[in-house]
């Protein structure tokens, strides 16, 4: 089974701390995603990589960077923490060709105060 | 126009009940579709792929209607454990799109 793996489960964090926000993947994918998750909102796109050192904006980028040094881990970065990326973030991981048939992390759930 | 758009219930249906929900895209040259499954405060998980000519899963049926660009999922003797929010996928682009979910409660 594949296997998406998120540093932490849950986060506080406090207003304009950098946060890094760490995912693994095990399958040796080529592609992988960052999304926050908000009530109503459903699943945004932040930025996703699809392959090593490569990285795309998704659709809500602002504040955030990403890093893929190594294929098996994208990194997610708030540069200055702020209240309104208090948010659910899921990191996800897709072979080359099926973009479509993601495996999620079970995701971090940050507050930041 | 929201690209994928469902409607976000809830479906409340009792135990043993059909239901079946649908999910409409814009983009008439979405080639790939997908249900994923996603329960309460857990990651979302893939259901099943959507085919062409409708597939089936045990008690679940995908389908998909090119012409009127929309996808359904049904689901037959519904169980408690099946209470979640399901999500439509639609690609043909680069990047997966997401609707909004739909959120089913059954009860006993």
């Amino acid at each position: 089974d594949v296997k998406v793996t998120q540093s932490s489960r849950y986060l506080v964090k406090r207003t304009g701390e950098k946060v890094f926000l760490e995912c693994v993947q095990d399958m040796d994918h080529e592609n992988m995603f960052w999304y926050r998750q908000d009530p109503g909102l459903g699943l945004r796109l932040i930025y996703f990589s699809y392959d090593v050192k490569m990285k795309e904006k998704g659709d809500i980028p602002e504040g955030y960077s990403v890093s893929r040094e190594k294929k098996e881990r994208f990194s997610l970065i708030l540069e200055s923490a702020s209240t309104n990326q208090t948010s659910m973030y899921l990191c996800a991981s897709s072979p080359d060709g099926s973009n479509e048939k993601l495996f999620f992390g079970s995701g971090t759930q940050l507050s930041v105060l | 126009r929201k690209e994928v758009e469902q409607d976000p219930g809830p479906f409340n249906v009792p135990e043993g009940a059909t239901v079946a929900f649908n999910c409409t895209y814009s983009n008439s040259a979405s080639q790939s579709f997908f249900w994923y499954r996603q329960d309460c405060r857990k990651e979302p998980k893939l259901l099943m792929s959507v085919y062409s000519s409708g597939n089936e899963d045990g008690r679940f049926t995908a389908q998909l209607n090119r012409a009127s660009q929309y996808i359904s999922l049904l689901i037959r003797d519904s169980k408690l454990s099946d209470s979640a929010t399901y999500l439509c996928v639609v690609g043909g682009s680069y990047i997966p799109t997401f609707g909004r979910g739909t959120s089913l409660i059954v009860h006993p």
